[in-house]
């Protein structure tokens, strides 16, 4: 177990309404990724954030955005959801500040279904 | 053309036979190189983390960058049912970014 947590386990949406998903990191891990990964598909980068401030961003649109807070967890919004959006969302904890590569320990993912 | 390229398989061995795993990767700026294993359903966990070129040894795990080449191998020996899983490589320069390969599902038999 990676102590990474995320709720809920799985999300059945519409389209057009709006989702937030949760992530606990690990104690102690300043910065917190999330990726998108599509059934067969590798993860791919949505967003970063170190210390509470955003810390990089992938190629996807301004309708996800996210939070971090000061107790290690973070937020996932997706607005005026899509059925492309449909996807297993990951978040990952890591020690690493900006300019620094650590290892990121992933969650078990939230699986958002969109019909 | 993706920046990190790797075969989705599926591939099939028998209980016991060594398995290649492989990928390429087009950005010369990547300097960390990482393998996860990603059971069904479940979050990708760390298998071999790798800083530039070079060969890193954990058990039955072996992980090789060859930078000139732009290719990252997984051995694996002794192969296992249980190790039977999606392996994900991946690939970052100094942002914190990981670009991953697209997965590639390995199923070992009895």
């Amino acid at each position: 177990e990676t102590g990474v947590t995320q709720s809920p386990t799985h999300l059945i949406k519409t389209r057009g309404q709006q989702v937030t998903l949760r992530c606990s990191s690990q104690s102690g891990h300043n910065t917190v990724s999330w990726y998108q990964q599509a059934l067969g598909q590798g993860p791919q980068f949505i967003f970063q954030y170190y210390r509470e401030e955003e810390n990089g961003r992938g190629n996807f649109p301004p309708r996800f955005s996210g939070l971090q807070f000061p107790n290690y967890s973070s937020e996932l919004n997706v607005n005026a959801l899509e059925l492309d959006d449909s996807a297993l969302y990951l978040c990952a904890s890591s020690l690493g500040g900006r300019g620094t590569q650590e290892t990121q320990y992933f969650g078990p993912g939230t699986r958002l279904l969109v019909l | 053309q993706k920046e990190v390229e790797q075969d989705p398989g599926p591939l099939s061995v028998p209980e016991g036979a060594i398995v290649s795993l492989n990928c390429t990767y087009s950005n010369s700026a990547f300097q960390y190189f990482m393998w996860y294993r990603q059971y069904s359903r479940k979050g990708p966990e760390l298998l071999m983390y790798t800083y530039s070129s070079g060969n890193k040894e954990d058990g039955r795990f072996t992980a090789q960058v060859d930078k000139s080449s732009k290719y990252i191998s997984l051995f694996i020996r002794d192969s296992q049912p249980s190790d039977s899983a999606t392996y994900l490589c991946a690939s970052s320069s100094n942002t914190g970014k990981l670009i991953f390969g697209q997965g590639t599902t390995l199923q070992v038999k009895p």
